[in-house]
């Protein structure tokens, strides 16, 4: 089973709308992190926020917010006021605690565009 | 601020030849990783390394080869490159304390 699943592979919106960005993630894990990454066309993978699964409250960072339903397993990304420069590629990744070296896994992407 | 440095943004080489793909941080980052990105597919783990000299395989480590004589220098190694490993690569490191992730500006291989 994937354990980060991201359904939505192209978005639009409109210049200042809000938008969210989906996420789904699985593990049994009890101790785990759920990341957002932005990827503009030049490729550097840009660090957006951050929900620990034992934080009570929704991170926000900014015009990021991450909506996240522990039961449900869902860890969406909410982008208010959107900009022309949030057009990129937007990866959902989770960090499971019992691993050795904890690495990141990857959902398949969100490809954003930004309408003017 | 942190960086990992990745030693080519671009490369071509031909089939059956022997690559090496190099990573360099500077922070004293316990953990680095090597990931292959490719379209509809996201990122996936091709190796780690949780200290020097030690290493585990990831979610698609076949073809590759890795190594970690030095903390600061996690190196990707294809033995006989091949068209299918056509990807771009990222590097990335992680200290052991903490959930910061930094990643490398990518390496995009082409082989032919």
């Amino acid at each position: 089973a994937q354990k980060i699943t991201q359904t939505q592979p192209g978005m639009f919106v409109q210049e200042k709308e809000a938008v969210t960005l989906d996420c789904t993630y699985d593990t049994s894990d009890p101790s785990y992190g759920l990341f957002w990454y932005k990827q503009p066309s030049s490729g550097e993978m840009i660090f957006l926020i951050y929900q620990g699964s034992y934080d009570q409250q929704n991170a926000t960072e900014g015009r990021y917010s991450l909506n996240f339903q522990k039961a449900r397993k869902s860890a969406n990304l909410v982008i208010s006021a959107s900009q022309l420069g949030d057009s990129a590629m937007y990866f959902c990744a989770m960090r499971e605690d019992s691993g050795s070296a904890r690495q990141l896994t990857f959902g398949s992407g969100t490809q954003l565009t930004v309408l003017p | 601020d942190v960086k990992v440095t990745q030693s080519s943004r671009y490369l071509v080489k031909r089939t059956g030849e022997k690559v090496f793909l190099e990573c360099v941080q500077d922070m004293d980052h316990e953990n680095m990783f090597w990931y292959r990105q490719d379209p509809g597919l996201g990122l996936r783990l091709i190796y780690f390394s949780y200290d020097v000299k030690m290493k585990e395989k990831g979610d698609i480590p076949e073809g590759y080869s890795v190594s970690r004589e030095k903390k600061e220098r996690f190196s990707l190694i294809l033995e006989s490159a091949s068209t299918n490993q056509t990807s771009m690569y990222l590097c990335a490191s992680r200290t052991g304390v903490s959930y910061g992730y930094t990643f490398g500006s990518g390496t995009r291989l082409t082989v032919v």
